[in-house]
């Protein structure tokens, strides 16, 4: 059984669109989050929730809104896309607000053309 | 916030050499130091993982040592194969952020 699943792998589309990717954790764990991986590969958290209750907000466009509808479950919708938002995301659990062993999804893959 | 500087950025072993990948941190607070191993085209998964009030930590061929002192740590493989081949990152725990904050990564190649 998966872990941390997040749907879809790869999302390929234009700018100006809306598009969401979802996650979901059945780890048990309290702590969710959503991270950006550039191409130059590097990691940078975006969001964390525990709980539902959102509590890591980084500089991100307000484009970018989660929404945790129970403690299982990220997802991450993107409006207006565009070409600099291409990146891998990857949504990650964790028990408790400590954030320690972070345990990732396998990403998606988000181009912008 | 914490700031995490990592080097190498690329690292070239031959099978059977050691590679050193190292860290520096800047929150003097910060309390826990994972390291992430990432395959092409995979998730990042941790390996290893030392806390502050530990200077070393060892698990079969990979060790980690911490220096709470000058705020680096540094993530050791001996007996090098090529399966070690992967994207290691560091990171840090940011206690006013309640954040990991990573590395900037090492590409580390093991020739066979």
């Amino acid at each position: 059984d998966t872990a941390v699943s997040q749907t879809p792998k790869y999302l390929v589309t234009q700018m100006g669109n809306d598009k969401s990717i979802k996650c979901e954790q059945n780890l048990g764990h309290d702590t969710m989050y959503w991270y950006k991986q550039d191409s130059k590969k590097f990691l940078k958290i975006m969001f964390s929730y525990n709980n539902k209750e959102l509590i890591i907000n980084e500089t991100v466009p307000n484009r970018f809104s989660p929404k945790s509808p129970d403690k299982a479950h990220l997802n991450l919708h993107i409006n207006s896309l565009e070409l600099g938002d291409s990146a891998v995301y990857f949504c990650a659990s964790s028990q408790g607000i400590t954030n320690e062993k972070l345990f990732f999804g396998s990403g998606t893959q988000l181009s912008v053309l | 916030g914490e700031n995490v500087e990592q080097h190498p950025s690329t690292l070239s072993v031959q099978e059977g050499d050691s590679a050193v990948i190292k860290c520096t941190y800047s929150d003097s607070a910060s309390n826990y130091f994972p390291w992430y191993k990432q395959e092409l085209g995979k998730r990042p998964q941790l390996i290893i993982d030392i806390r502050s009030n530990v200077g070393e930590k060892k698990d079969q061929r990979i060790a980690v040592t911490l220096n709470k002192t000058a705020k680096h740590f540094s993530l050791h493989i001996t007996e090098t194969q090529p399966e070690d081949s992967a994207v290691y990152f560091c990171a840090a725990r940011d206690t006013g952020r309640r954040a990991l904050t990573f590395g900037s990564g090492t590409r580390l190649q093991v020739q066979p």
